[in-house]
């Protein structure tokens, strides 16, 4: 089975700090993805990778950048956080869109809020 | 862009119930997916379809592709379907545009 992984479930930080959000997928998946889910507007795309070092700007990239330095791991940086990016980050991977089943797996969610 | 339409946003069935959720989606997709999230849980993939219909236990989702509209039944609902259901539409790339969500109660 696919697994992908984050490294909190529940995160409380402070308004400035500088956040960091991690992903492993254990599948050799090229492709991931950071998204933002808030009631009422659905999940939102921050950022995706689809190779090492390799990133997209997704629809809401303002106030996140990503790093992608090993195939397995994508780290969500929160530079500065702000009260507004209090929210559920879901991180997911997938094959690339060429291959035919490309279903996204995603992990089980980070409820952050920052204070 | 891709605007993807979820209705109904709320859904109270009870035990038993046939439920229909419906998906209807802007622009031409290359596939539709269909997820499953619990309260305070993560999202689980229930069905990808680019046409046709497929089924999965009681799940059965459908595509009509002119139409630009899925569906996802349930049959002989359980509490144990209460979830958030949410479609998804990917287009010509990697990126999926998602509804906004469906949240269904079943109670016994």
């Amino acid at each position: 089975d696919v697994k992908v992984t984050q490294s909190s479930r529940y995160l409380v930080k402070r308004t400035g700090e500088k956040v960091f959000l991690e992903c492993v997928q254990d599948m050799d998946h090229e492709n991931m993805f950071w998204y933002r889910q808030d009631p009422g507007l659905g999940l939102r795309l921050i950022y995706f990778s689809y190779d090492v070092k390799m990133k997209e700007k997704g629809d809401i990239p303002e106030g996140y950048s990503v790093s992608r330095e090993k195939k397995e791991r994508f780290s969500l940086i929160l530079e500065s956080a702000s009260t507004n990016q209090t929210s559920m980050y879901l991180c997911a991977s997938s094959t690339p869109a060429a291959v035919s089943y490309n279903e996204q797996f995603f992990g089980p969610g980070t409820r952050l809020t920052v204070l | 862009k891709n605007e993807v339409e979820q209705s109904p946003q709320n859904l109270t069935a009870q035990e038993g119930e046939f439920i229909t959720i419906n998906c209807s989606y802007s622009v031409g997709i290359s596939a539709l997916h269909w997820l499953q999230q619990h309260p305070g849980g993560g999202i689980v993939s229930l069905f990808m379809l680019s046409s046709g219909k497929k089924k999965h236990g009681r799940l059965i989702a459908t595509i009509n592709i002119q139409e630009k509209h899925s569906s996802l039944h349930i049959t002989a609902s359980h509490p144990r379907d209460s979830a958030v259901y949410i479609c998804a539409a990917r287009g010509s790339n990697y990126k999926l545009t998602f509804g906004k969500g469906t949240l269904l109660t079943v109670n016994p």
